[in-house]
């Protein structure tokens, strides 16, 4: 069974410019998240969505945006990108939205802000 | 407020058994994850407790107590290789898959 895809897994982008993420969850899981890593700040939650719904949305300025399609895969965009920007983005897959069992992360996609 | 804590850094030899720490203060509680995480790598599924009790999966052991808002991860026999970063998250209450993560204890085991 395959797990949790992300594409690109490496790009680097200058300010100003927007950047796209791809996520693939496991197939059947209709639950995906986006977290972003940075060594400063940790492992912080972005947003969820469910059957194409955003559900629950973390403290992040409305330059990050995602949506979810009708196979579960999820997009997220950063627009304006700044310095800061600068992390390892990754996405979780969940098998339902009821917000039980475990919860599984992709390799993650490491954007670079130049 | 939300707040998870663990140690920053733990030191143990290859053999032995070590116990990282997880405590949390959060305004929901649906769960707790551990997740072991390698440096440039992104995090591992190791656990998952909603219940209270311990699960045992293999060489990993996991530990909750809700009332304690209390866990922790037990590591035996180690090996070179579990030498990593350990996250404890917490799934936030609402209904939502919202993780909040603690900032991670990095684990260095010597031979």
């Amino acid at each position: 069974k395959a797990g949790v895809t992300q594409t690109p897994r490496y790009l680097i982008k200058t300010r100003g410019q927007q950047v796209t993420l791809s996520c693939s969850p496991i197939s059947g899981h209709r639950s995906v998240s986006w977290y972003q890593q940075t060594p400063g700040q940790g492992l912080q939650f972005l947003f969820e969505y469910f059957s194409e719904t955003q559900r629950n949305k973390g403290n992040f300025p409305g330059r990050f945006s995602g949506r979810q399609f009708s196979n579960s895969r999820s997009e997220m965009n950063v627009s304006t990108l700044e310095l800061g920007d600068s992390a390892l983005y990754l996405c979780a897959s969940s098998l339902d939205g009821r917000a039980a069992g475990e919860l599984f992360f992709g390799e993650g996609s490491r954007l670079t802000v130049l | 407020g939300q707040n998870i804590d663990q140690p920053t850094e733990m030191t143990a030899t290859e053999g032995a058994i070590v116990q990282i720490n997880c405590t949390y203060q959060t305004s929901g509680f649906n769960g707790l994850f551990w997740y072991q995480q390698h440096a440039g790598e992104a995090p591992t599924f190791l656990s998952y407790n909603v219940l209270d009790g311990l699960e045992e999966k293999g060489r990993f052991s996991s530990f909750l107590s809700r009332s304690k808002g209390y866990s922790y991860l037990l590591l035996k026999e180690l090996q070179m290789k579990d030498s990593a970063s350990y996250l404890c998250a917490v799934r936030d209450g609402g209904g939502y898959n919202k993780l909040i993560f603690g900032a991670g204890t990095r684990l260095a085991v010597h031979p």
